[in-house]
This record gives structure tokens, C-alpha cells and sequence, in this order.
């Protein structure tokens, strides 16, 4: 089952712009992470945020949820070409097991 | 190094074969899953094992097969009941609800 869905589906900035790419799922979660894939290889954990926390940050990258909307974003300030990658939301349903459910995720592309 | 490590990279098989995908982790993980990728598509969860000699199905499990008989290990067999299994194949393992990924194996049916 897919639970989550991101939006858009592909961006393209200029480096130093900032990206902000959007999250929507369906059932009530624990929590909610954000992975990052760059081409061909694993994906790399960047964040979590719990059910009952509204914003969080780390470096360059800041999170938000509304649990009311079923929905979150991730923002991702003075990008750089490095930050080239697909980017996944993925939640864990509260009656669910301990797994997680991706999203299709949002192919970001930062041209220098 | 502590990891999650796959092998092989790139796998060709003909049609009808069955073939391993090996996962290994030195995490000292519990649970562990695998997914498989399609291209421009998020992952789908074939299986999982949250303690040795215990798996549950996926969302997509027909055509596969696992075993947890090490906690270090999980390979995934792709049998010639999966329809489709050209594929990017990751395995994870978790702790505290993050996931920790391997590099993948790249699956091309021929």
C-alpha cells in the first residue's frame, strides 16, 4: 500500500534557490521520515519527525508536519548542486507493525 | 566498518532461474526488509523480519522467498513465479525507527 505522496513529482532550481518538496498521506502515523536517494544506490535517512512535533530542523533542512492535514514538507534552504537526488517521505502506521510506507518521491534537480 | 552490505551489484539471469540476493548486516539490527524499486518509483516492501527465524509478507511477496536463520542475514530469492523481477532490489535493516539501507542489487531478467 502507498501512503504517502509526494508533490511535485520533479524540480528544477538554480543553485542558492530553495527547494521545498510536499508530503500527503492517509491513516493517523507515529511519526514521519525523510530519505534522500541519489542515483543507483541506497536511500540515506535525513530526518524524523513525531506525530506530536510541528517543526524540526537540521542544517539546511527543515521539516514541518500538520497532522490534521495529513501532510508535511521539506525545505531545503541555499541549495546546492549536491543536493541532486530523489527525495522520500515515509511514515509507520500506528496500528501498523514496525514498517515503513514510501511515497513515489520528488526527483530534485539544482542547476549551478 | 558498520553496514548494511548486498551483493552482487548487478545480477543477470536468464528467464525461469531462481536466484539469491544477499543481505548482510553488522548493525546488530533486529528487524530487516526488503524492497523493490521500479524506475521513477518509490519502494514497495516484498518482505520483513523483525526477529531471527520470524517473517512476515509484504505488500508484494508472490514470487518471493526469505529466511532469517542468522540475525546478521536476510537474503531474498526472486523464483520464476515473480512475473516481472527485473528490478532495483534494497534491503534495510532499523533502530529506533530509522531505516538503514544497503547499496542495492540491480536484478535484469533476460
Amino acid at each position: 500500500s502507498q501512503q504517502g505522496e509526494e508533490d511535485p513529482q520533479a524540480l528544477s532550481i538554480q543553485e542558492g534557490e530553495n527547494a521545498t518538496m510536499n508530503c500527503s498521506y492517509k491513516t493517523s502515523i507515529n511519526n514521519l521520515q525523510w530519505y534522500r536517494q541519489n542515483s543507483g544506490r541506497g536511500l540515506v535517512h535525513l530526518i524524523l519527525i513525531r506525530s506530536n512535533e510541528r517543526e524540526k530542523h537540521s542544517g539546511r533542512l527543515r521539516v514541518t508536519l500538520d497532522t490534521s492535514k495529513k501532510s508535511s514538507s521539506l525545505l531545503i534552504t541555499a541549495s546546492r548542486a549536491a543536493d541532486t537526488a530523489s527525495y522520500f517521505c515515509a511514515t509507520d502506521e500506528i496500528q501498523g507493525a514496525q514498517k515503513l510506507v514510501f511515497g513515489q518521491g520528488t526527483r530534485l534537480t539544482i542547476n549551478p | 566498518d558498520g553496514g548494511i552490505t548486498q551483493s552482487p551489484k548487478y545480477l543477470f539471469r536468464k528467464e525461469g532461474q531462481n536466484v539469491t540476493l544477499s543481505c548482510e548486516q553488522n548493525l546488530n539490527h533486529d528487524a530487516m526488509y526488503w524492497y523493490r524499486q521500479d524506475p521513477g518509483q518509490g519502494l514497495r516492501l516484498i518482505y520483513y523480519s523483525q526477529i531471527v527465524n520470524d517473517f512476515q509478507k509484504g505488500d508484494i511477496a508472490e514470487g518471493y522467498s526469505v529466511s532469517r536463520e542468522k540475525k546478521e542475514s536476510f537474503p531474498l530469492t526472486v523464483t520464476s513465479a515473480q512475473k516481472n523481477p527485473t528490478a532495483f532490489y534494497l534491503c534495510a535493516s532499523t533502530a529506533n525507527n530509522e531505516q538503514f539501507f544497503g547499496p542495492g542489487t540491480r536484478l535484469t531478467v533476460l
